[in-house]
């Protein structure tokens, strides 16, 4: 069965920092792969995804993520962070034959402090 | 995208009752999921509910604990049953439109506190 890891779990920075959140799975075959955010009190929101292609991809309110096949990776990075960026971080995994299973890392909390 | 409403937002359960979590979508899914966010703690796939076919429960859940229905493409039932303060978590619907690809989409979630 395939795994999630997220290495960090509570992430705090100042405005204005860049971040990186990794996200490392275990699973041999050919995956999806998505970063899901959850701002305090609010239900999961996608932020980006990965199917195919270019291996770096950009998704919504200035973020992104680059696949690296070779070392399992899908980190999800942001050049800039703004105190509304302060929520919790789920990488995710679906290998292409498991019928639209998701698999969850454990999370990231991130705080940004203004 | 979809969108996916869910019921109640928000309860609190006495110990041994059982509560039902509806989940509506606004468009036809074959593929509905429920997912489990206990405090703290990431997400984890209960079970996957299938229109015209039982769901199918991942290692750990159990249809008598879970029950599910699945009447038709647009909406399901998740059962807590016989509910203890363990069972306090976030449940969450889910669903993989068709035009979506592979993107899954999740509901608000039920927010459920077991007393």
């Amino acid at each position: 069965a395939q795994s999630v890891s997220q290495h960090n779990h509570h992430v705090i920075l100042s405005e204005a920092a860049s971040l990186e959140l990794g996200c490392n799975y275990s699973y041999g075959g050919t995956v999806n792969l998505f970063w899901y955010v959850q701002y305090p009190g609010q239900h999961l929101q996608l932020l980006l995804k990965y199917f195919s292609g270019d291996p770096l991809v950009k998704g919504i309110k200035g973020f992104e993520a680059e696949f690296i096949k070779s070392k399992f990776s899908f980190n999800l990075r942001k050049p800039s962070v703004q105190w509304s960026d302060t929520a919790e971080y789920f990488c995710a995994v679906m290998p292409t034959n498991a019928g639209n299973m998701l698999t969850f890392g454990g999370g990231t909390r991130l705080m940004v402090k203004p | 995208s979809a969108v996916i409403s869910q019921k109640p937002s928000r309860d609190i359960c006495q110990r041994g009752t059982s509560l039902t979590i509806q989940c509506q979508v606004d468009s036809q899914v074959t593929m509905m999921f429920w997912y489990r966010q206990q405090p703290g703690q990431s997400l984890t796939l209960i079970a996957t509910a299938n229109q015209g076919s039982e769901a199918t429960y991942e290692s750990g859940f159990v249809i008598d604990k879970f029950p599910i229905s699945r009447p038709n493409l647009t909406f399901s039932t998740l059962t807590v049953s016989n509910m203890s303060p363990e069972d306090s978590s976030i449940y969450l619907c889910s669903v993989a439109p068709q035009a979506a690809g592979n993107t899954i989409y999740f509901g608000e979630g039920s927010w459920l506190t077991v007393v």
